[in-house]
């Protein structure tokens, strides 16, 4: 069945450097992609998301790359801060679909 | 604060039982989503209600059913509960765009369920 999945269950980064979170999906009807931040104790926040009529797009510190050829998401974070320590999930849906999750990354952030 | 509130934040109960879970969605916002989050499945997609009717459907077991009322409030009713649905229980809304599952979603702060 469809799936999405990350590479990397944990990434330990330093202060100041930047992070990239990788994700690998399946479904190639699937259109949007999210990617979600989420604290301990507290729901996943919507940090970006992208149309699969894009390839990359930037926010504050955040750029999501998507690549619909080898069906791959990343999340890349310019100059980690101790705040950016959370669970980072990508997400991928499509008009009425359900909404898969992949299994999530631990993100560390050394100081 | 995502505006997306949940209730209760807690509830302990025993095998066998039933329970109601209620989520009340941002102002305006018609989409009403309930994931199921678990240490060994993740984020679950249960279910997705847009003004009242249903949207899409996820792993939803059938011992579990959901429903949005008229004033988009959304309740999720799991019955004959076992160990494995322990789980962290949210629920999420998105701003009244057409219904699709494409729409940003805010997360509420979810409600733990511990089965005992």
């Amino acid at each position: 069945g469809e799936s999405v999945g990350l590479h990397l269950p944990t990434l330990s980064v330093q202060e100041g450097d930047n992070s990239i979170i990788n994700c690998a999906y399946s479904n190639s009807a699937s259109d949007y992609f999210i990617w979600y931040k989420q604290e301990s104790g507290k729901g996943p926040q919507f940090i970006i998301d992208i149309r699969s009529n894009m390839d990359k797009r930037q926010g504050q510190r955040v750029t999501v790359l998507l690549n619909k050829t080898v069906k791959h998401l990343s999340l890349q974070i310019a100059a980690t801060q101790p705040g950016d320590s959370a669970v980072y999930f990508c997400a991928e849906t499509g008009g009425y679909q359900k909404v898969t999750f992949g299994t999530g990354t631990k993100l560390q952030v050394i100081p | 604060d995502s505006g997306v509130t949940q209730t209760p934040k807690h509830l302990i109960t025993a095998t066998g039982q039933r329970v109601t879970l209620r989520c009340s969605p941002r102002s305006g916002d018609l989409s009403v989503y309930w994931y199921q989050q678990s240490l060994d499945q993740g984020l679950q997609f249960l279910i997705h209600y847009y003004n009242g009717e249903e949207r899409a459907k996820g792993n939803i077991l059938e011992r579990f059913s959901a429903q949005q009322f008229p004033d988009l409030h959304s309740e999720l009713n799991l019955s004959s509960l076992e160990l494995g649905d322990s789980a962290l229980y949210f629920c999420a809304s998105s701003p009244p765009r057409g219904g699709r599952t494409t729409d940003t979603q805010y997360f509420g702060p979810g409600t733990r369920l511990t089965v005992l």
